[in-house]
């Protein structure tokens, strides 16, 4: 079946470091894919998606690019802050007529001062 | 525009009894979506109603588990009798659309002693 397959956290890194996530993902044909963020003590909010291969996401310095040709919606960013500090969750709404989230188990991200 | 609202957003409760959570989506959101999260592993879909319609429930675990979405509002999801393996954290997300990406509320915590 589909399914969303994430590096383990947690991540940490010092402030204005470069940051990789990395997301790979099985499904049949070609899936949306979303990266989702939640910050303490709150909700989870999208951060980016993808909808065809080679699309590329941004928001908030944050980018991924949907690669059909490795699977994989890595997220990146250049520069990370303390304030980039959350749970970052992979995910993917598959191309079976539903509409259900498939998510990756989520990578913390601590970001030092 | 207010987010989607769950509460109460933590319950603790012994095994054996019933809980009821309830989800208000987004005013306007047809599809109500109800996921959990379980021991820090990925989140996992349980069921999507179209308006007061269950359109999918493939992801609810066992008829401990009842939906409900009386009028196509807001949503109550009961747990009756709760198990300890039923400790997690229910979200609830809503979409105007089915194909739209869907918001989440901040989650319902429950624990079960």
């Amino acid at each position: 079946g589909d399914s969303v397959t994430q590096m383990e956290g947690p991540v940490t890194l010092s402030e204005e470091a470069f940051l990789t996530i990395n997301c790979t993902y099985t499904a049949t044909g070609y899936p949306s894919l979303f990266w989702y963020v939640q910050y303490p003590g709150e909700g989870l909010q999208l951060l980016l998606k993808a909808t065809k291969a080679d699309d590329k996401g941004s928001n908030k310095g944050f980018e991924a690019t949907y690669r059909k040709e490795t699977t994989s919606f890595h997220l990146e960013k250049g520069s990370v802050q303390v304030s980039d500090s959350a749970v970052y969750f992979c995910a993917l709404i598959p191309l079976s007529g539903t509409y259900k989230y498939i998510f990756g188990t989520g990578t913390r991200l601590k970001v030092l001062a | 525009e207010a987010g989607v609202t769950q509460f109460p957003s933590h319950s603790v409760i012994e095994k054996g009894q019933t809980v009821t959570l309830r989800c208000d989506p987004i005013s306007g959101h047809d599809n109500l979506y109800w996921y959990r999260r379980v021991m820090g592993k990925e989140i996992k879909f349980l069921l999507h109603f179209v308006k007061e319609s269950k359109q999918d429930e493939s992801g609810m675990p066992n008829n401990r588990f009842l939906a409900e979405r009386t009028g196509g509002t807001y949503s109550t999801l009961k747990v009756q009798p709760a198990e300890l393996e039923d400790s997690g954290v229910y979200f609830c997300a809503s979409s105007q659309e089915a194909n739209q990406p869907q918001h989440f509320g901040d989650g319902t915590r429950l624990s079960i002693l």
